[in-house]
């Protein structure tokens, strides 16, 4: 099935490594992608491809894939890292995208 | 620099329809899909469609089958997306974003769609 599964919720001491998943059978086929969203505000790329990520953002953000699951890993995560997380990829059509839930991460 | 410019917040009654555009500006508009994504109040992303420009066809989820439609003006790097027969549960921000890879790599600040009687 075209689903994506993230955890509700994650949380992370402040200067700790955090690795958020998107687990999905379509992962095996596609690449994940991941975003940024802070309250109030659109979300941002902050991984792509295999393990990519746009200019502007901090390399503490990786991106790793292992058979059905994606995981985003913030090392060393500060407080503004605090926020919404979501990953998305193509459907089993490969024309539509879709959306894991979110993880809502809380640095302590 | 890429930038999505999205019109503004709309309230409308049950039973009416939306028209919402996306200016694009900083990249060659014909080369990048455009994509619709909202999201609920205090809910998740929830992809809706997406438009060529360069050709514009389009194709959607099948969740707003006969619901919305997508267009694209060329000369004014302009994507418009109109939902019709809104219900309250379209109360949500629409976002336009850019396609790139499996991801979207620009995002519009999104229009708020109030549907409410």
């Amino acid at each position: 099935s075209s689903e994506l599964t993230q955890d509700p919720a994650v949380s992370v001491a402040l200067g700790q490594t955090v690795r958020i998943t998107c687990q999905g059978d379509i992962l095996r086929s596609y690449y994940a992608s991941w975003y940024q969203q802070k309250p109030g505000q659109a979300p941002v790329l902050v991984i792509y491809g295999q393990n990519d990520r746009p200019s502007g953002i901090p390399d503490r953000f990786s991106g790793s894939s292992s058979r059905n699951t994606a995981s985003l890993t913030i090392a060393g995560a500060q407080a503004e890292d605090e926020a919404d997380y979501y990953c998305n990829s193509r459907d089993s059509s490969g024309n539509h995208l879709l959306f894991g839930g979110g993880t809502k991460v809380t640095v302590l | 620099q890429v930038q999505l410019v999205q019109s503004g917040a709309e309230v409308k009654k049950p039973g009416a329809s939306v028209k919402l555009s996306c200016k694009a500006s900083g990249y060659t508009f014909s080369n990048s899909y455009i994509h619709w994504v909202r999201q609920a109040p205090g809910q998740g992303l929830e992809w809706m469609g997406v438009i060529n420009p360069s050709d514009g066809s389009t194709t959607h989820t099948q969740k707003f089958q006969g619901r919305v439609a997508m267009a694209n003006n060329t000369s004014t790097s302009t994507v418009y997306m109109e939902l019709s027969s809104l219900r309250s549960e379209d109360t949500a921000i629409y976002y336009c974003a850019r396609g790139y890879y499996e991801g979207l790599d620009f995002w519009g600040p999104g229009t708020l769609v109030t549907v409410s009687s």
